[in-house]
């Protein structure tokens, strides 16, 4: 149980384009989604935490107006870097909680993640 | 310790050896500790989640300990095996519920 995928896996995109990732809870519903970044030999670094239905909340430094942030159902949330620069390439990955309740609720289950390369 | 910090960054590991690695935490706003199990093109798995200072967790040949006063965590793996091979994170949350992460540790089993 517990699992969420990430689409795509990884993809390249030109300059200037904009690229959506979705991540999707396969076998509950997700209250919470949460969007982290990865740079080489970094720690994964929390980027907005989206609640079903709401505004997504960024964390310091990251522009809202970049990182689009949609979580529009209880199974899925979706990232779109808008107008992509080659200092956006990086590893994203998402993550789902139930979070309905109760300590193990808010547990964090990761999807596998997506490599962005921006040329 | 203002950030999660784990050490070492990778280890090579002998088939059948033990190990241990570290993770350090800020203790302010501590609400648990976690620690992830990560192998490659796979989505991290969770191996477990410690709050209480003193806790002590095992799932199989692996446990972890926890000392939230002095902010760390230990984790064990027994009698290491080729599969055991990943990179293991931990990971502090706070009283958010918002998960800092160490950069990891990277294990090599070697056969």
């Amino acid at each position: 149980g517990a699992v969420v995928s990430q689409h795509p896996s990884w993809v390249i995109c030109k300059s200037g384009t904009s690229v959506k990732i979705e991540c999707r809870s396969l076998d509950f519903q997700a209250t919470t989604m949460f969007w982290y970044r990865q740079f080489p030999k970094q720690s994964l670094m929390l980027m907005a935490t989206s609640n079903e239905g709401s505004k997504a909340t960024y964390e310091q430094g990251v522009e809202k107006d970049k990182f689009l942030i949609n979580h529009a159902s209880l199974t899925l949330s979706t990232l779109t870097v808008t107008s992509a620069h080659p200092e956006d390439s990086s590893f994203y990955i998402c993550s789902a909680s139930p979070g309905t309740g109760g300590f193990s609720s808010y547990e964090q289950y990761f999807g596998p993640g997506t490599r962005l390369t921006v040329t | 310790i203002l950030n999660v910090e784990q050490s070492p960054q990778s280890l090579h590991v002998q088939e059948g050896d033990s190990t241990n690695f570290t993770c350090s935490f800020p203790s302010s706003n501590f609400y648990a500790l976690h620690w992830y199990r990560w192998e490659t093109a796979k989505s991290p798995e969770a191996l477990f989640v410690m709050t209480l200072n003193g806790d002590e967790k095992k799932k199989g040949r692996i446990s972890a300990t926890l000392n939230t006063k002095e902010g760390y965590s230990y984790l064990y793996i027994k009698g290491s095996q080729p599969e055991d091979s990943a990179t293991y994170l931990c990971a502090r949350r706070s009283n958010d519920y918002k998960l800092s992460f160490g950069a990891g540790t990277t294990v090599t089993v070697r056969a």
